[in-house]
């Protein structure tokens, strides 16, 4: 069993549907974030929670909603997406957000699709 | 200019060649550097991290940072075919405040048999 574990790994909804993606990580980690990855395109920041607090929204649009319950678990709630939206969800942990423990470790993501 | 530069290739090599990949970056503040290696259709996974200049080998791998010039680089001797995938370069400045890794496009590596 991997470190950050991720579903569904694919997903394909109509642009009125509402999904959600899950991520549970099993490293003790106390910081989680979700990471978009388009082709040609640096990975993009999306969220990041620390102890259960998001720390960082990088201007996402609200048709994207984060919620971390707990340390271990972070979910995407999707809502009235677009085309342009489709791309390779990646969550990630890391031991902390801060000092020198910011090394993250990805799951295999979720890709997504948008039609 | 954008704080991490990464070529993203394709870069493509026969069997057993020595790798050279590289990343430049214009923060000076960065000070923690990593490499990701990410096969097609999978999460990136991490495979080297170092603090400080110099080089820091694994295995094959050696990282190597030179921050006078803002360069990093990741270099894979015996290439094998299992290699092909994309490398991925990061990095971020170490503060208790708190900072999210800056991350460059990656390059395509293929190594052929």
């Amino acid at each position: 069993e991997t470190g950050v574990t991720q579903t569904p790994r694919h997903l394909v909804m109509g642009m009125t549907n509402k999904k959600s993606l899950k991520c549970e990580q099993h490293l003790g980690h106390n910081a989680m974030y979700w990471y978009k990855q388009s082709a040609k395109k640096p990975l993009e920041l999306m969220f990041v929670y620390s102890l259960e607090e998001r720390v960082e929204n990088n201007s996402v649009p609200s048709r994207f909603s984060p919620e971390c319950p707990n340390s271990s678990h972070l979910f995407l709630h999707l809502h009235t997406l677009q085309p342009e939206d489709s791309a390779l969800y990646l969550c990630a942990s890391s031991q902390s957000f801060k000092g020198t423990g910011n090394t993250i470790y990805f799951g295999e993501g979720s890709w997504l699709t948008v039609v | 200019q954008k704080e991490v530069e990464q070529d993203p290739g394709p870069l493509s090599v026969p069997e057993g060649a020595i790798v050279s990949l590289n990343c430049t970056y214009s923060n000076s503040a960065f000070q923690y550097f990593m490499w990701y290696r990410q096969y097609s259709r999978k999460g990136p996974e991490l495979l080297m991290y170092t603090y400080s200049s110099g080089n820091k080998e694994d295995g094959r791998f050696t990282a190597q940072v030179d921050k006078s010039s803002k360069y990093i680089s990741l270099f894979i001797r015996d290439s094998q075919p299992s290699d092909s995938a994309t490398y991925l370069c990061a990095m971020t400045r170490i503060s208790n405040s708190g900072y999210a890794l800056n991350f460059g496009k990656g390059t395509s590596l293929l190594v052929t048999p």
